[in-house]
């Protein structure tokens, strides 16, 4: 069954890095979105991404953060400046419209 | 503001029960509707989708109706396993936004 994959599983990296977590959304999809899930709380959408640009976004998807396809197969979420708060799990997903599938995660440590 | 509840954070029932979990939501108007299962640590597993023209879906034991006068999903598994404890996440979708219920931790007795 296709998956999407992230990488890395684990990231920790110093206040105030710029981090990237990538992703490989499923081949033929054409919608692409990052969610965050900080310990114990829920699914926070971020980003969606359509047509090689940002279709919406939450108010949580501020100038720290940014969204690439650099090219036909990889989707990235770049954080500028990392703060402790952004310590989270951050899922990507892509979707054909009708069903949407998530990636393990990547665990965000900001120490 | 937007505001999605599910029913209770956690939910105990025997094997063999029918679970029911709902979810409610204000202040919004989806297009469609989504239920996902998440196990601790792992991404959220789409299970079924229904649109706000759709009354019911079935999918194996599975079954979801969507009430948009209510505002209201109801979300059954039947002939409930151990194997089904988990977190269940509805969400809701317009436009290319998704937002999330907080979840209800199923946990099934056996």
């Amino acid at each position: 069954e296709p998956e999407v994959t992230q990488t890395p599983s684990h990231q920790v990296t110093q206040m105030g890095q710029e981090v990237i977590l990538r992703c490989v959304p499923i081949s033929n999809h054409l919608y692409f979105y990052w969610y965050r899930q900080i310990l114990g709380q829920k699914v926070e959408f971020l980003v969606s991404f359509y047509n090689n640009e940002i279709s919406e976004k939450s108010e949580i998807f501020d100038d720290q953060f940014s969204v690439e396809r650099p090219d036909g197969s990889n989707f990235t979420l770049k954080i500028r400046s990392t703060k402790l708060e952004d310590s989270a799990m951050y899922f990507c997903a892509s979707s054909d419209w009708s069903t949407d599938t998530f990636g393990s995660g990547t665990r965000l440590t900001v120490v | 503001s937007q505001k999605i509840e599910q029913n209770s954070e956690a939910l105990n029932i025997q094997e063999g029960k029918t679970a029911t979990l709902t979810c409610n939501y204000t202040n919004y108007s989806p297009a469609y509707l989504q239920w996902y299962r998440q196990d601790p640590g792992r991404g959220p597993v789409f299970l079924l989708l229904i649109r706000e023209n759709e009354k019911e879906k079935r999918k194996e034991r599975l079954k979801v109706t969507f009430d948009t006068t209510l505002k209201q999903s109801l979300f059954h598994i039947t002939a409930s396993q151990p194997a089904d404890s988990a977190t269940y996440l509805c969400a809701l979708v317009r436009n290319n936004d998704m937002r999330f219920g907080a979840g209800t931790r199923l946990t099934v007795k056996p």
